[in-house]
């Protein structure tokens, strides 16, 4: 069972780069997230989607963006990286709203 | 707008010590909470959900209760084992339209000593 993977676990950027964070779920999920988490702070949502071709923005969503063409896939983009993006990236995954969340292993992403 | 409060923020306690962990919220219009345990560099395991319906759930030796008239959860980790060493967050759904969006607390770091 794959459950929600998340590529890559690592990656250094420099300031003003651009990359994607892929995400993918093999449970036939709808509803997809993805969160940052800072040292010493709560997950932070940055966007959310309840189905394909369906995403909202969450609390943190300054310099991201997201997609979602497939019910498996939600990638976060990151354009023109700065420092305060360094965080810890998870993705995660409910069949509807109100259910069990089901997490990646995270992104770790240092902006330098 | 929904806060949620967890304390301590670490605890450490010997091997075989019942415990209970905290979590707190300011809005009691919730859905529903969830407890999670994350361990060092790994993403978050989900472990016991309460509706806002129900009073407590059990999973094994883990125990988690919902007051939602005073905004609070306890999650009661009976016979901690060093295997427990984690930190534990709770988070919680809210009502209304569109908010599909669970508020974490900054969690709890427990470490249990053999």
């Amino acid at each position: 069972n794959a459950g929600v993977t998340q590529t890559p676990k690592f990656r250094i950027l420099k300031i003003g780069q651009s990359m994607t964070l892929q995400c993918t779920q093999d449970m036939n999920h709808n509803y997809m997230y993805w969160y940052r988490q800072d040292p010493g702070m709560g997950l932070k949502l940055i966007y959310y989607s309840v189905g394909a071709g369906i995403t909202d923005k969450g609390e943190v969503p300054n310099g991201y963006n997201v997609s979602r063409s497939t019910t498996e896939d939600f990638p976060l983009r990151l354009e023109l990286a700065a420092p305060s993006q360094t965080s810890v990236y998870f993705c995660a995954s409910s069949y509807s709203g109100n259910e069990k969340l089901f997490f990646g292993s995270g992104t770790q992403l240092s902006v330098l | 707008k929904q806060e949620v409060t967890q304390i301590p923020a670490a605890l450490s306690v010997p091997e075989g010590e019942n415990l209970v962990l905290n979590c707190s919220f300011t809005d009691s219009a919730i859905y529903n909470l969830q407890w999670f345990r994350q361990d060092p560099g790994k993403g978050l395991t989900s472990l016991l959900l309460i509706q806002s319906s129900q009073r407590e759930q059990t999973s094994g030796r883990l125990n988690a209760s919902l007051d939602k008239s005073s905004g609070r959860s306890t999650l009661y980790i009976a016979a901690s084992q060093p295997g427990d060493s984690a930190t534990y967050l709770c988070a919680v759904l809210g009502l209304g339209p569109g908010t599909y969006k669970y508020i974490f607390g900054t969690g709890t770091r427990l470490k249990v000593l053999a």
